[in-house]
């Protein structure tokens, strides 16, 4: 059964700090990988979808890479601001499992003036 | 109203309340989803809808009784909850049900509270 896993739990940074996120996951034989953002009591907003062929996906400050043959995904968030405070959330589709995802239990960020 | 919605946004009710959450989809999807979100855990797939049909029990407590009238809109109605059942519940759509590929479009949830 796929696992996800994501460290640290919780980061908080200075405004201005390029991050990185992590994120695991035990069963290599994934289709994507996707990095969701969860703002307090909210649903998900999707950030980034990274297909099994690529390598990375960026869009504006924030940079996904996939290392699918070592199980890890990380997510960079550049020049951050106390706007992308939130947390963020990676998950992958279960193998054979259609569109049904597998979530990680996120890193809370905290982006401070 | 655009995207995935949700009602209520927020939720208090006895072990003995009966009520209903509701989720509506503006996108033309054809599938939707329910998930539970605990404090501390990972989000957790309940219930799975295709084209109105169940494709998907996630071994959910019988308490728990979702409801797909037509492909815009599904409920989950809920009776004789437990204190543990406290949980924000999310919705989901997506245009397929089988394609890894395609992104699920969230609600922004009903914050459960049982008392």
């Amino acid at each position: 059964k796929q696992e996800v896993t994501q460290i640290p739990a919780a980061l908080s940074v200075p405004e201005g700090e390029n991050l990185v996120l992590n994120c695991s996951f035990t069963d290599s034989a994934i289709y994507n990988l996707q990095w969701f953002r969860q703002d307090p009591g909210k649903g998900l907003t999707s950030l980034l979808l990274i297909q099994s062929s690529q390598r990375e996906q960026t869009s504006g400050r924030l940079n996904a890479s996939l290392d699918k043959s070592s199980g890890r995904s990380t997510l960079y968030i550049a020049a951050s601001q106390p706007g992308d405070s939130a947390t963020y959330l990676c998950a992958v589709p279960e193998p054979g499992g259609g569109n049904k995802l597998t979530f990680g239990t996120g890193t809370q960020l905290k982006v401070e003036l | 109203e655009t995207g995935v919605t949700q009602t209520p946004r927020h939720l208090v009710m006895g072990m003995t309340n009966k009520k209903s959450l509701k989720c509506e989809q503006h996108l033309g999807h054809n599938a939707m989803y329910w998930y539970k979100q605990s404090a501390k855990k990972p989000l957790e797939l309940m219930f799975v809808y295709s084209l109105e049909e169940r494709v998907e029990n996630n071994s959910v407590p019988s308490r728990f009784s979702p409801e797909c009238p037509n492909s815009s809109h599904l409920f989950l109605h809920l009776h004789t909850l437990q204190p543990e059942d406290s949980a924000l519940y999310l919705c989901a759509s997506s245009q397929l049900r089988d394609s890894p590929w395609d992104t699920q479009y969230f609600g922004p949830g009903t914050r459960l509270t049982v008392l």
